[in-house]
């Protein structure tokens, strides 16, 4: 069973900064995702990674398949981005998602 | 186009009542999934289908029952309810592996 770890829990910035939200995983996987979820509110997705880097606005998602490791950063980040987001991953030849716990990200103005 | 829809958005049930949380999808997605996320915590779980007939255990599935007889509708019943299964369900689907998964707007539950 993959174990889906991210770091930090939770995450305080002000309007402008960079965020990094990390997340690292055990077994080898086929695909990585990274999703969000406004307070209150549904869950998007917002990449699909199976290798390299992705770039969305000012999100951009990265992956290290030999480490087992993905980043997420945001930006000149805007109050509007606080959110809760998710990393999850789908083990190679599998159907399922194994998510982690979220990282829970505040931008002050 | 709708996306998948989850119906109701809120329901308050009492210990052992039943009830059926609504899902349907209009993008013609053959996996569906049905997730639980209680407070604070990560999503879990409950079923899935890869396609019509075919329904699978996730990882918590006690108390809980689902089928599949259309491709779009994805229904997930509770027969007793009891308050451990007080949480906020999301239905979600995809195409196949090399697409998302689109999430509905979860179906909020408290049972008292």
């Amino acid at each position: 069973k993959n174990e889906v770890e991210q770091s930090p829990q939770n995450l305080t910035a002000q309007e402008g900064e960079f965020i990094t939200i990390n997340c690292s995983y055990s077994v080898g996987i086929s695909a990585l995702h990274w999703l969000q979820q406004h307070p209150g509110g549904g869950i998007v997705s917002l990449f699909m990674l199976s290798s390299g880097k992705k770039k969305h606005g000012r999100l951009i998602a990265t992956i290290n398949i030999q480490e087992k490791h993905s980043s997420l950063h945001i930006t000149a980040s805007h109050p509007r981005d606080s959110a809760v987001y998710i990393c999850a991953v789908r083990e190679r030849g599998g159907n399922k998602l194994t998510f982690g716990g979220g990282t829970r990200v505040l931008v002050k103005p | 186009n709708a996306g998948v829809t989850q119906t109701p958005k809120f329901r308050i049930l009492k210990i052992g009542q039943s009830m059926t949380l609504q899902c349907t999808q209009d993008m013609n997605h053959n996996y569906m999934y049905w997730y639980r996320q209680d407070p604070g915590m990560g999503l879990k779980l409950i079923y899935y289908s890869v396609g019509a007939g075919i329904t699978d255990k996730g990882e918590v599935p006690n108390g809980y029952n689902v089928s599949r007889s259309t491709t779009e509708d994805f229904p997930l019943r509770l027969e007793l309810a009891a308050p451990s299964q007080t949480s906020v369900y999301f239905c979600a689907s995809r195409q196949d592996s090399n697409q998302p998964q689109h999430f509905g707007d979860g179906t909020r539950l408290s049972i008292l």
